[in-house]
């Protein structure tokens, strides 16, 4: 079966530390797509990043990176010289089965970031 | 660019009442989905819907009901609320072409008394 783990729950860092979210995942396809969400404190669900199945490479986009890795089933991220703005709930998502008529994600329950000054 | 609306943001009502959330998109995406959020739950499925008159259930889709007459407008009704209905209801859409990333509304905090 298909599943999506964030074993972290909360994590609390201080100002300018770097923090890494755990995302593994379990899937019997072979072309998947993981996403990463942001829900801040307002509560608004935002996109942060989509990666297929065949693209392994890191992306980075500013503080943030994420590391694609099909061999341990994993797509962690990693937030570099965290801030305040970065507190938020994080999700983790993974495609479920072909597309086709359906868009149904798997998510991970997410993990709570809080960036402390 | 007013994207996916949600209407109300929140609302309270009681035991046994029928109730609405609105959701409407001005992207004319293809998808539309019904979410819930509850603590210890993260995002659970309701419903979906592919296209206008194309509706799924999702994980947990008894007690909802959905309808979707235009492609814009994905209404979720409550029938007979209940307090487990208590939650905070998220509709998203996204473009048809594979998969897309999901694009949410702000959300309806529903609580049922």
């Amino acid at each position: 079966a298909q599943k999506v783990t964030q074993a972290q729950t909360e994590i609390s860092v201080v100002e300018k530390e770097d923090v890494t979210l755990d995302c593994v995942y379990e899937t019997r396809d072979t072309t998947y797509y993981l996403f990463w969400y942001k829900q801040p404190p307002s509560g608004e669900l935002v996109f942060l990043i989509r990666r297929n199945s065949f693209d392994e490479q890191n992306e980075i986009s500013g503080r943030y990176s994420w590391n694609f890795q099909k061999s341990t089933s994993s797509f962690n991220f990693t937030i570099t010289a965290s801030q305040v703005v970065d507190s938020a709930v994080y999700f983790c998502a993974l495609s479920e089965g072909r597309a086709g008529n359906n868009r149904k994600l798997i998510w991970g329950l997410g993990t709570s970031l809080a960036v402390n000054p | 660019d007013a994207g996916i609306t949600q209407s109300p943001r929140y609302k309270i009502t009681e035991t046994g009442r029928q109730v609405t959330l609105m959701c409407h998109q001005t992207w004319s995406h293809s998808y539309m989905f019904w979410y819930r959020q509850d603590l210890g739950h993260g995002l659970r499925l309701i419903y979906y819907s592919a296209a206008a008159d194309i509706t799924d259930k999702g994980e947990v889709p008894d007690g909802y009901v959905v309808s979707r007459s235009k492609t814009e407008n994905f209404p979720l009704t409550l029938e007979s609320a209940t307090r487990s209905q208590t939650s905070v209801y998220f509709c998203a859409s996204i473009l048809g072409q594979g998969w897309s990333p999901l694009h949410f509304g702000n959300g309806t905090r529903l609580t049922v008394t």
